[in-house]
């Protein structure tokens, strides 16, 4: 089976401007979390979706979103980039009913946002 | 307030030796208690599940306590390699929402 995959890899943004990352999930697998891994702040929980539905979230503002499509891939925005913002943002699938945390998590490699 | 504190310090140990991270936590009651080990430049990897009514879980090389009542897990690793270095990092149920901790930099040395 393929991995949790996402795109970009790299990605370098100006302050003000706007990021759409994608994640695609392992093949069945339902329930999409993000987080966002800084240095400082260690690994913190975005958002959790499972079918479609946002099922948890994390304490990020409202320029933080995501969403999911029938197929399990999601993505996730973020609106209005601060320096902070620069992180590297991981997705994981799990294949689960329970919601994300009962259950293993299969992150991908990960996409690193570098805010100018 | 809720805190999750894992080793505050590198660990290096000596290859052959048995390496044991702490996960110690307040204000928190996890029904799940997971471990991630993570490589540079990697997401992390999942190593083990244990829940609240389990008091030890074990992997090949790898153990895990559980203990609810003085708030903390400990990790083990026996018969450690070289391959065994990376960052490990504990998790903890809240609430449906996995909440990470800074995590330990293992170290084994041949």
């Amino acid at each position: 089976k393929a991995g949790v995959t996402q795109t970009p890899r790299y990605l370098i943004k100006t302050r003000g401007q706007q990021v759409t990352l994608s994640c695609s999930p392992i093949s069945g697998h339902r329930s999409v979390s993000w987080y966002q891994q800084t240095p400082g702040q260690g690994l913190q929980f975005l958002f959790e979706y499972f079918s479609e539905t946002q099922r948890n979230k994390g304490n990020f503002p409202g320029r933080f979103s995501g969403r999911q499509f029938s197929n399990s891939r999601s993505e996730m925005n973020v609106s209005t980039l601060e320096l902070g913002d620069s992180a590297l943002y991981l997705c994981a699938s799990s294949g689960g009913l329970g919601k994300g945390s009962y259950n293993e998590q299969f992150f991908g490699p990960g996409t690193r946002l570098t805010v100018l | 307030s809720q805190k999750i504190e894992q080793n505050s310090e590198a660990l290096n140990i000596q290859e052959g030796k048995t390496a044991t991270l702490t996960c110690n936590y307040t204000n928190y009651s996890p029904a799940y208690l997971q471990w991630y080990r993570q490589d540079p430049g990697r997401g992390p990897v999942f190593l083990l599940l244990i829940r609240e009514n389990e008091k030890e879980k074990r992997k090949e090389r790898l153990k895990v306590t559980f203990d609810t009542t003085l708030k903390q897990s400990l990790f083990h690793i026996t018969a450690s390699q070289p391959a065994d270095s990376a960052t490990y990092l504990c998790a903890l149920d809240q609430g449906g929402k996995l909440i990470f901790g800074q995590g330990t930099e293992l170290s084994v040395k041949p």
